[in-house]
């Protein structure tokens, strides 16, 4: 079975300043994605920025970007520039392909004034 | 483009009372399609999952049950709601790659 750590539960960071979010897995699979998901007050779930396991390359969306690391099972989010509305709970979750997806525990983020 | 949808948004109800939570996904067709639950500032439980009509995985042996009469009709249902059913429901769907798209979901509190 795989597992997904945060081990951040709460994080804070300064308006305009950069912040790292962490996540490791565990699985045997050698096919996966990971995922970074922003829950913000509303409660809905929005992708905030995919990877695929076979790429090489990190993936990045505008203001995020990963740091994957495969061998070490390690896939952390940085979010530069961070704003107001980055303040959220956000989610690492892994699929194995054709899998089901399993989810972290969540690192609440808030972004100061 | 696609869009899932969930009903209701919120829902109080008493213990031992029945639950049908629904939800449909439009603009696409086959999408497995998923039931989660998050308790307040936790992560996601994977309830139930679906291949397919009337075909329907259940991941944690609750009170809980789920069915899809329909390609993109997935349904929630207790006949007895426990106080422990309390949570926030999410609905979700996957395409034929690999995203998990969430619906808005529904805040249930079971009194």
């Amino acid at each position: 079975a795989q597992t997904v750590t945060q081990s951040q539960p709460e994080m804070s960071v300064q308006e305009a300043e950069t912040v790292t979010l962490s996540c490791t897995y565990d699985t045997s699979e050698s096919n996966y994605y990971l995922f970074w998901y922003k829950q913000p007050p509303s409660r809905q779930m929005i992708l905030v920025i995919r990877q695929e396991a076979y790429k090489q390359q990190n993936a990045t969306e505008n203001r995020f970007s990963v740091n994957f690391q495969k061998a070490a099972k390690s896939f952390s989010l940085k979010i530069s520039d961070s704003q107001l509305g980055d303040t959220a709970m956000y989610f690492c979750a892994f699929r194995p392909n054709a899998g089901k997806s399993t989810f972290g525990d969540g690192t609440t983020l808030t972004v100061k004034p | 483009s696609q869009t899932i949808h969930q009903w209701p948004a919120t829902l109080v109800q008493p213990v031992g009372s029945p639950l049908s939570l629904e939800c449909t996904v439009e603009g696409t067709s086959n999408p497995n399609l998923y039931w989660y639950r998050q308790a307040a500032g936790r992560g996601l439980q994977l309830l139930f999952y679906s291949v397919g009509i009337g075909q329907i995985s259940s991941e944690v042996p609750q009170n809980l049950s789920a069915s899809r009469p329909q390609d993109r009709q997935f349904i929630l249902s207790s006949k007895k709601l426990l106080l422990s059913d309390s949570g926030f429901y999410l609905c979700a769907w996957t395409p034929a790659t690999d995203t998990q798209y969430f619906g808005p979901g529904t805040r249930l509190t079971v009194l």
